[in-house]
């Protein structure tokens, strides 16, 4: 069957650290991998979109690796800030489409 | 950016009643919006897409009469949750594109459905 795990359910970090997220998936063959943003009673928000044939995308302190054998994504946040604190969903685009199939979610807690 | 308008922001209603959620993209046209609903610390779960002037696309398991979606303009899609129970409480979220595929999607801030 089709599935996209997020390793840790929850990731509790110390300020300053490296936050390291894992998204695996089987049974799927995404043309692209998009990570989100989740705070509490909010929508998600865009962070990075990283495509099959890219293997790593850098955005600011935010680093996303894609390895289509190892059907894995590796989300990373160098120099962790408390406000950096929030559920990371990563999501899969199918079928050629817009439409994307989410994780389950991590839930980062950064502590000063 | 994009800005995707989510209306209301939270609802309480009646077992039995319908009620109403709408998605506007803001500053641009989305010619397709996509629903979804999450339960308390899960993912979301795609519901169906909705494609401006023509029937939704729901995903199995997601009941076409019961949860009604109308994309009657290229910046407004809404859903109507017919009959509520109280297992349809949740959050709902929608989220549209801009027309290109393989892009991200902009979400709107979401609606927590509560039917007591």
């Amino acid at each position: 069957s089709q599935k996209i795990e997020q390793n840790s359910e929850a990731l509790n970090i110390q300020e300053g650290k490296t936050a390291t997220l894992t998204c695996n998936y089987t049974n799927y063959s995404p043309a692209y991998l998009q990570w989100y943003r989740q705070d509490p009673g909010r929508g998600p928000v865009f962070l990075l979109l990283i495509r099959e044939n890219e293997k790593e995308k850098r955005k600011e302190r935010l680093k996303v690796t894609f390895d289509t054998t190892l059907k894995q994504s590796l989300f990373h946040i160098t120099a962790s800030q408390p406000a950096d604190s929030a559920t990371y969903l990563c999501a899969l685009g199918v079928d050629n489409t817009d439409k994307l199939i989410f994780g389950t979610g991590t839930r980062l807690q950064v502590f000063p | 950016g994009a800005v995707v308008s989510q209306h209301p922001s939270r609802v309480i209603c009646k077992s039995g009643t319908s009620v109403k959620i709408e998605c506007r993209s803001l500053d641009f046209q989305a010619t397709t919006m996509f629903w979804y609903r999450q339960f308390p610390k899960q993912s979301l779960m795609l519901m169906a897409t909705s494609n401006e002037g023509s029937k939704a696309t729901y995903e199995q398991g997601v009941e076409k009469d019961k949860f009604l979606i109308n994309h009657a303009s290229l910046t407004l899609s809404t859903l109507t949750v017919t009959s509520a129970h109280p297992e349809d409480s949740s959050f709902y979220i929608c989220s549209a594109s801009q027309g290109t595929t393989n892009e991200k999607l902009f979400f709107g801030s979401g609606t927590q459905l509560s039917v007591l």
